[in-house]
Formats: structure tokens, C-alpha cells, sequence
């Protein structure tokens, strides 16, 4: 167990439609990423934020936003989406960005 | 755009047997991470070696990091059919401040 939560686990919706991804750091840790893992696209970065305030982005689309809370939890919005937004979501978590990063289990998203 | 690239991409190997497996970067890094990903689940952070070390050890596992070639390799000594997994490589340089993944090795331990 790293210590990150994630939910929810297992999420199905439709194309056009809008979710949001959770995540809760392992106790410590000021930095939350966000990844998107594909068959095809393998794992990409899409965005960091570090004690509240966004710190580095990666392959993010525009239909997707983040944010992190004081209690420095983690929410990613995912909107209007596409057949090609199924993937595995995974949030991780470091003390530092230089850090080793802990992942929590993941959400699986499906849309159909 | 892989800032780490592995190689081989999967390897099948029997129980016992050592597995290597490389990875090969383009720019300056401030250390290379391992992780291994069961099917489906979280990434499992491995190792991390910082750019002013060459070999790191942690059980059976042994990183080694040549920055003069941009290159690592993760040995894992004596593996367990469990050892099966994806395994990625991650650089971290300071210049972005991110982690960048390869796109994997699939590691296949036949008991």
C-alpha cells in the first residue's frame, strides 16, 4: 500500500460527458501528479501541482483541469469527453519533486 | 516526447535466471528512477540513483548509471516468477522539474 487513495476505482460514462478523478497523497507530501496510461500512448505526465499551486504540466488537454485543495488533496476534471479519454488514471505523490513518486491504484476510466 | 527509452522491450526469462534490462536517455539528469507496474495497478517505486552515482543496490535488484553514455541497467538477480511485471525507467531533471517515463519493458519470469 503507497499510501495514496484514489476514487473512484472503476468509472464508465458517455462521450460528451464530464467526471471527476480524486486523490488523496500519502500523509506528508506536498506534490500530486496526475497520469494518463494508454495502450497506445503508454504512460503520460499530464500535470503537477506542489503545496496547492500548479508546478508543471504535461500532455494535458484543454477539456482537462486540476486542482489541489489546502488539505492538499487532489481533483482532476475531465470534460466533454471522447472515446480516446478511456484510460488509466493514476495520481502520485512526492515530498519533493526530485522525490521518488508513490502511486495509488489507479481509476479506470470507460467511456462509451 | 520519452526522454527514457528501454530496452529490450519484453524479455522472457526462466526462474533463477538474472534479468537486465537498459535504458538510455538523451539529456543532463539529476537521477534516473526504476518502477515496476503490475498488470493493470500502480506503479511500485524500485530504486533511484542519483547522476553523481554509479551502482546502487537494494536486495536483488542493481541499478547502474554511466552518464557519460546516458545510459542505466537494472539487474534483477536470481528472479522469481513474481518479478513479472512492467518495468520503466524515469529521469528527472531539474530543468522541467517532472519525472518522464519510458514506455516500458515487459519482463516475463516462467517458473
Amino acid at each position: 500500500d503507497s499510501g495514496v487513495t484514489q476514487t473512484p476505482k472503476h468509472l464508465i460514462t458517455a462521450t460528451g460527458q464530464r467526471v471527476t478523478l480524486r486523490c488523496s497523497p500519502r500523509s506528508g507530501d506536498l506534490s500530486v501528479y496526475w497520469y494518463q496510461q494508454s495502450l497506445d500512448q503508454g504512460l503520460q505526465f499530464l500535470i503537477q501541482y506542489y503545496n496547492g499551486e500548479e508546478r508543471a504540466k504535461g500532455n494535458i488537454l484543454e477539456r482537462f483541469s486540476a486542482q489541489q485543495f489546502p488539505d492538499l488533496h487532489s481533483e482532476l476534471n475531465l470534460s466533454s469527453l471522447e472515446l480516446g479519454d478511456s484510460a488509466l488514471y493514476f495520481c502520485a505523490s512526492s515530498l519533493r519533486s526530485y522525490n521518488e513518486q508513490f502511486f495509488g491504484p489507479g481509476t479506470r476510466l470507460t467511456v462509451l | 516526447s520519452q526522454q527514457g527509452e528501454e530496452d529490450p522491450q519484453a524479455l522472457s526469462i526462466q526462474e533463477g535466471e538474472n534479468a537486465t534490462m537498459n535504458c538510455s536517455y538523451k539529456t543532463s539528469i539529476n537521477n534516473l528512477q526504476w518502477y515496476r507496474q503490475n498488470s493493470g495497478r500502480g506503479l511500485v517505486h524500485l530504486i533511484l540513483i542519483r547522476s553523481n552515482e554509479r551502482e546502487k543496490h537494494s536486495g536483488r535488484l542493481r541499478v547502474t548509471l554511466d552518464t557519460s553514455k546516458k545510459s542505466s541497467s537494472l539487474l534483477i538477480t536470481a528472479s522469481r516468477a513474481a518479478d513479472t511485471a512492467s518495468y520503466f525507467c524515469a529521469t528527472f531533471t531539474g530543468a522541467n522539474s517532472k519525472l518522464t517515463f519510458g514506455k516500458g519493458i515487459t519482463l516475463s519470469v516462467r517458473p
